[in-house]
């Protein structure tokens, strides 16, 4: 199984705030990374795909980067709207797994 | 736009069977990968498996023995059964459609609202 391994699990941010979330793979995956975005008792979303693809909806405050192993979600000018729960996903390989998630707070 | 919807018992008990349907509905079943995912209560999200429209699966080796995914075309629907059920399976399952490019499985998108199954005698 290939392993995503996201960081950190949490984290406490203000409004206007930069954040960054990591998510390293265990293996090569190419681009076939996503991240979602879930707030609580919702279903997640598709926010960034194909590592830099920033999904129709979400404002350009939102970015993706990284290559190979390494994977970044940048959140520039945090919004009240923005405090939620974030995974990471590679479909590389089966199984296609999660991150554990980052769970982004006041 | 598509969309998604699960359905089936919110309750089931030890050792049987969990059966959810995924309806599809706004768009074609006859293309991508439809998928089932879960979330434990509190917790983070497990991919279990997802079947092909051609009618291929693939499954999470962590489940594979207990689980079947399957797709009825006709119907417009695909299907979950998860065999010997323990607590550990209570979770909240989520149904996705796996877009797919160049026959790859891409990003799920989008998904069902969810549907709460709790494993309890």
């Amino acid at each position: 199984d290939i392993q995503m391994t996201q960081s950190p699990a949490s984290l406490s941010a203000s409004v206007g705030d930069r954040v960054t979330i990591t998510c390293r793979a265990s293996q090569t995956i190419g681009r076939y990374f996503n991240w979602y975005q879930q707030k609580p008792g919702r279903a997640p979303n598709v926010l960034i795909f194909d590592v830099s693809t920033l999904q129709v909806g979400f404002p350009s405050r939102f970015s993706g980067s990284g290559f190979g192993t390494e994977f970044t979600l940048t959140i520039n000018d945090l919004q009240p709207e923005d405090f939620a729960t974030y995974y990471c996903q590679q479909t590389y390989g089966v199984p296609r797994t999660f991150g554990q998630g980052t769970k982004v707070e006041i | 736009q598509v969309q998604l919807q699960e359905s089936g018992p919110g309750l089931v008990k030890p050792w049987e069977t969990l059966s959810l349907t995924c309806n599809v509905s706004g768009g074609s079943i006859n293309s991508d990968y439809w998928a089932w995912i879960r979330q434990p209560p509190g917790k983070g999200l497990e991919w279990i498996g997802d079947v092909h429209y051609g009618g291929s699966t693939n499954y999470n080796p962590s489940l594979k023995s207990r689980v079947t995914i399957s797709i009825d075309m006709s119907r417009k629907h695909f299907f979950l059964k998860l065999a010997s059920v323990t607590t550990a399976d209570t979770a909240v399952y989520f149904c996705g459609r796996g877009k797919t490019g160049s026959g790859h499985f891409l990003e799920l998108d989008p998904w069902g609202q969810g549907t709460l199954v709790t494993v309890s005698s």
